[in-house]
This record gives structure tokens, sequence and C-alpha cells, in this order.
């Protein structure tokens, strides 16, 4: 069945440093994903998105690279900082769905040290 | 910036009673979703709303749950007879239209003893 997944639970980076945070999902029909932000005690922050018809989208200081070959999606985060420390999940939408109707991979959590 | 606001932040309810909780989307949106988010566990999808009606529901979504938008600013998801098993977070979100992302409230903990 659809599932999306993420191959570390926990990633520990130098602040400053770049930040590579991975997801592989399961249908390839998928045709748009999303990463989110989520810090303690809070909701899900939308962080950037990219529909199947691209490989790489850029915002300020992150990248999102789709690889549709073996399902792979990454976010890159530039220069992380100690406000990046967080769980990041990314989705994918539901098939037909609207683009709330996702599902979430478990979140990889990310902590950054000074 | 606007923001989607989720009250109360925190509510604890007794199995059985039946609770509500309540969301207020960002202004100009048409699009309105639920999710819930068990300890520990990813964030699920229950309900999409649009047009004063749901537009998409998962598995989780059952006869127990409703959703409603009472008025014009506020939506509610209602459940009915809460378990343990309800115990989570719960996100309310909106989104501009159908092929926009979704914008998260901070969530409500609920907590069923």
């Amino acid at each position: 069945g659809e599932s999306v997944g993420l191959h570390l639970p926990t990633l520990s980076v130098q602040e400053g440093d770049n930040s590579i945070i991975n997801c592989a999902y399961s249908n390839s029909a998928s045709d748009y994903f999303i990463w989110y932000k989520q810090e303690s005690g809070k909701g899900p922050q939308f962080i950037i998105d990219i529909r199947s018809n691209m490989d790489k989208r850029q915002g300020q200081r992150v990248t999102v690279l789709l690889n549709k070959t073996v399902k792979h999606l990454s976010l890159q985060i530039a220069a992380t900082q100690p406000g990046d420390s967080a769980v990041y999940f990314c989705a994918e939408r539901k098939d037909g769905g609207s683009q709330g109707n996702l599902i979430f991979g478990k979140g990889t959590k990310l902590s950054v040290k000074p | 910036e606007p923001e989607v606001t989720q009250t109360p932040s925190h509510q604890v309810t007794q199995m059985g009673q039946e609770v509500i909780l309540r969301c207020v989307p960002i202004s100009n949106h048409l699009y309105f979703y639920w999710y819930r988010q068990i300890l520990g566990q990813k964030v699920e999808f229950l309900v999409s709303f649009y047009n004063n009606e749901i537009s998409e529901k998962s598995e989780i979504f059952d006869d127990q749950f409703s959703v409603e938008r009472p008025d014009g600013s506020n939506f509610t998801l209602k459940i009915r007879s809460t378990k343990l098993e309800d115990s989570a977070m719960y996100f309310c979100a909106s989104g501009r239209d159908r092929n926009t992302e979704a914008f998260f409230g901070q969530g409500t903990r609920l907590t069923v003893v």
C-alpha cells in the first residue's frame, strides 16, 4: 500500500554545517510532496513542497530534491542554525486527493550542536 | 501573519464523554482539515471539508467523528463517545484551495481518562 517513511530517525549536525534529511516513498504515482517542520509543542510548519514534474526546488536556505527513479525525497538545509532543531516530516499527497490529504512519514529529529 | 488558531490547547475528558475541538481557519481559506498525532507517532489525516461538506475522509474518521462549520469563522471536530485511544494531539489546518498547501494550527492535546 502507500507509505512514506524515513531513513534515519535522528540527525545531529554542527551549527553552520549543511543538513540532509532523507525520505523514501512507495507510491510511484504520487505527484506532490511536502516537507513540514515541527517544533516541540507546536503544529507542523510548512517548509517547502515539490511536484513530480520537478527534480529540485529551492527556498530560503532549503532545497528539496526528488528522485522519482528510486522514489526518494530529500531536504537540504544550508548553514544549519540552532533554530532549525525540530522534527522534520515528509509527506505525499494521497492519490487524487486535495493538497492537505497527506500521508506523513514518521519524522526525523534534527539536533543542531552549537 | 495570519494563522490557524485552535482552542483549547489541552482538553481532558472522561471516557464515553463527547468532546468538541475548535478551530478558526485562516480567513480567506476555503479548505479545512483535521489531523491527529498519537504521541510519538505519525501525523494522520482525518478529514477535509469544503463548501460546508466533507470532501475527503480517512478510514480513521468513523461514525464517532463529525465536523461542522457552525458559523463563518469556526470549524469544529466532535468526538461523540471518547475512548482511551482517542488521546492524541489534534491539528486543524486550512488551505486557500484544493491545490495549495495546508497551514496548521498549534494543536489541541486531548487526554481521555
